[in-house]
C-alpha cells in the first residue's frame, strides 16, 4: 500500500541547533515528494520538492531535504533552528506534478523551539 | 492581500443545518481543492475541481458538495452538518501542470 509515514509525531530543538525530520514513503512509483509547513493558525506552504535530478534539494527558510531511494527517505533538514520555525512539518508523495489529487500525505511532525 | 482566500475562518454551527465555506483565489489557477485537516489524521481531500466544469469527489466526499462558480471561486457545502464534521477545512489551488499547491488560512468548523 502507498503511504507516507513521519515517525516522530513531536520534537523539540533549541534555538540554534539542527534539525532532522524524518519522512519515509512506500510508493510503487518514482515518487514526486514535497515538505510543506504549517505555522499556527496558518495554511500549509511548500518548503520544497523533489521531482528528479539532484537528490539534495534546497528550499525557502534556509531548509534542505535528500531523497534516497535506496532508504525510501525525504527526510528534511536544517543547520540551525530559529524560534520561528515552530511549526506542523507535512511530507507528501505523489506520482507526477501533475496529479495532486493523488498525493498522499504525512500525519505531521510538529516542532517546538527551546530558546 | 491572500492569493487564496477562505470565508468564513471561524464558524460554529448546530447540527442539521446547512453551512457553506467559500474560497476565492487570485493565483489564476484552473486547480481548485478542498481538505479536510483532522488531529492525528492528517490532510485528507474531500473535492477537486481542474476547471470550471470538472469536479471530482476526493476521498472523503460523503455528506460534503461543492460549486465552482468561476475558475476564481470554489465552496463547500455542507448539506446536514453533524459533529463528526467538526474540523479544519483547507482550500487549496495549483497550476495547469500541478506541482505546488498554495492553500488558503483555514475555515474552522464546529457543529454542536
Amino acid at each position: 500500500a502507498q503511504s507516507v509515514t513521519q515517525p516522530d509525531i513531536h520534537i523539540t530543538v533549541s534555538e540554534g541547533a539542527s534539525l532532522e525530520l524524518r519522512c519515509n514513503y512506500s510508493y510503487g512509483a518514482t515518487p514526486y515528494l514535497f515538505w510543506y509547513v504549517q505555522s499556527p493558525g496558518q495554511g500549509l506552504q511548500l518548503l520544497l520538492k523533489y521531482f528528479s535530478g539532484d537528490t539534495l534539494v534546497q528550499g525557502i527558510k534556509g531548509f534542505e531535504a535528500e531523497f534516497k531511494r535506496s532508504q525510501s527517505s525525504f527526510n528534511l533538514r536544517k543547520p540551525s533552528v530559529h524560534w520561528s520555525d515552530a511549526a506542523e512539518y507535512f511530507c507528501a508523495v505523489g506520482s507526477n506534478a501533475g496529479n495532486n489529487r493523488k498525493l498522499i500525505w504525512g500525519l505531521g511532525t510538529s516542532l517546538a523551539v527551546n530558546p | 492581500d491572500a492569493d487564496v482566500t477562505q470565508t468564513p475562518r471561524n464558524r460554529i454551527t448546530k447540527t442539521g443545518k446547512r453551512i457553506m465555506l467559500e474560497c476565492s483565489q487570485t493565483k489564476g489557477h484552473d486547480r481548485m481543492y478542498w481538505y479536510r485537516q483532522d488531529p492525528g489524521l492528517g490532510l485528507r481531500l474531500i473535492y477537486y475541481s481542474f476547471d470550471v466544469k470538472d469536479i471530482n469527489k476526493g476521498e472523503i466526499s460523503d455528506g460534503y458538495s461543492v460549486s465552482r462558480q468561476a475558475q476564481a471561486k470554489f465552496s463547500l457545502s455542507l448539506e446536514s452538518a453533524i459533529p463528526n464534521q467538526t474540523a479544519l477545512y483547507f482550500c487549496a489551488t495549483s497550476g495547469k501542470q500541478g506541482g505546488e499547491l498554495f492553500f488558503g488560512e483555514g475555515s474552522r468548523l464546529t457543529v454542536l
